[in-house]
């Protein structure tokens, strides 16, 4: 099955921009999403891309995938305080099965 | 329009027993998917039901339930608890149309004492 990886942790100061990486192993996903996730809350979709793609913006969200590597970025930038989350990709593949990665955990420093 | 609605919110058990969590999704939708969420193991999917049908099944034990009606509210039940049955269950709602994003609800936090 369909494998995600995430570094855990991002440590970044505010105004800077983040780079959150996503790597995945199903060649086949068609779309590929990014999900926020706030202390006790549910999932908050952010953006995705369509796999025929390789950039998209998005206001202050920029995703880049390398469909060859089979790696997916989501850069934020001037980031804020209220951008601390966990932050999950998610590729979607056959059916209407999502697939997330452990999560990227984001913690804003002011 | 309102989002997904998930009840309850929060609910205790002990190990034994038998919960059933609802789900309603964004009006007009009509597939509904259930995700487990645990430190441990991260976000899995369970199961997906389109048009009052079971249409995907992820790695869960027969004891792990659901069905959805007319209206596309869906209902996963978890029978026999067991304390690993502790987590957050989200569902999401889709069109399984063009994107056919999926739009999470706030979830439901069931705890097995």
């Amino acid at each position: 099955g369909e494998d995600v990886e995430q570094s855990l942790f991002l440590s970044v100061r505010e105004g800077d921009s983040s780079v959150i990486n996503c790597t995945y192993t199903d060649s086949s996903s068609t779309y590929l999403y990014w999900y926020k996730q706030e202390p006790g809350a549910g999932l908050q979709l952010l953006t995705y891309i369509f796999s025929n793609m390789d950039m998209k913006q998005d206001q202050r969200l920029t995703v880049l995938l390398n469909k060859k590597d089979k790696h997916l970025s989501l850069r934020i930038a001037d980031t804020q305080t209220g951008d601390s989350a966990i932050y999950f990709c998610a590729p979607k593949a056959a059916g209407n099965k999502l697939t997330f990665g452990g999560g990227t955990r984001v913690l804003v420093k002011p | 329009k309102a989002g997904v609605t998930q009840t309850p919110r929060y609910l205790i058990k002990t190990r034994g027993q038998q919960v059933t969590l609802s789900c309603s999704p964004i009006s007009g939708h009509r597939s509904v998917s259930w995700y487990q969420q645990t430190p441990g193991q991260g976000l899995q999917f369970l199961f997906e039901y389109f048009s009052e049908t079971q249409r995907n099944k992820g790695n869960f034990p027969g004891r792990f339930s659901g069905r959805q009606f007319s209206n596309s509210r869906s209902e996963m039940n978890v029978s026999t608890l067991e304390l690993g049955d502790s987590a957050l269950y989200l569902c999401a709602s889709s069109t399984r149309a063009g994107t056919d994003t999926q739009y999470f609800g706030p979830g439901t936090r069931l705890t097995v004492l």
